[in-house]
């Protein structure tokens, strides 16, 4: 069974770097059939994709976002990590990391919530 | 860029009755990669539908999908009590770029 997890910082000062991995255990990241991606949610608002990445180190990301948004693979470690940058209060959300599938996103990460304040 | 405009915004519906949810696309949409979402407060999203029309593993068949080029349909047949959550229907295309409808709130009327 697939499990992925996020882990990093709750709390990030406005203009700083939000930093967060996502661990994948059950599974290889180094698998030809998927991309691993981040996911957010602000608190009582819909789902927002941030962006993806093979593990060959090809990334997609959303054009909102690309400008401030870097994904990066570990395939030693079989992580994946996101870092989102000069982040405001608007960045406050659950962030998801996932697995997306030909068959859509399959496997989910619990999610955790990053808040943007001083 | 692809956006999916998701109708209505809230249904309200009693258990047993049909839930009819809507997605439509800016532009078409492969049906191989439109894919939909439950949502349970607290939790991550669950797939229930891929390539518009496939249940996803575990999936009760009272969940169909429907629909081609910009216009996808997710219905339940019989509504459960567990079935009221928010619903997202997600357009992934033929490359890893993607897409969420703004959701629809399925509640207990």
């Amino acid at each position: 069974q697939v499990q992925l997890q996020e882990s990093g910082p709750g709390l990030v000062k406005p203009s700083e770097t939000l930093s967060l991995t996502c661990s994948v255990s059950g599974g290889s990241i180094s698998s030809s059939s998927y991309y691993w991606g981040w996911i957010r949610q602000p608190p009582g608002k819909g789902l927002e994709w941030i962006g993806n990445i093979y593990y060959r180190g090809s990334t997609y990301y959303n054009p909102s976002l690309k400008s401030r948004v870097t994904i990066s693979v570990d395939t030693s470690k079989n992580q994946f990590s996101l870092k989102l940058s000069s982040v405001t209060a608007a960045d406050t959300a659950v962030y998801y990391c996932a697995r997306l599938a030909a068959a859509g996103i399959d496997y989910w990460g619990q999610g955790t919530l990053v808040t943007v304040s001083s | 860029e692809i956006v999916l405009t998701q109708s209505p915004g809230t249904l309200s519906l009693s258990p047993g009755e049909r839930a009819t949810l809507s997605c439509r696309a800016s532009q078409s949409v492969s049906s191989s990669y439109l894919a939909w979402y439950q949502q349970k407060p607290g939790q991550a999203p669950r797939l229930l539908v891929y390539g518009a029309s496939s249940r996803a593993t575990d999936i009760p068949d009272r969940f169909s999908g429907s629909g081609s080029g910009t216009d996808f349909t997710l219905t339940i047949s019989r509504l459960e009590p567990e079935d009221f959550a928010v619903y997202y229907c997600q357009q992934y295309g033929n490359s890893p770029a993607f897409s969420f409808g703004q959701g629809t709130k399925l509640e207990i009327k």
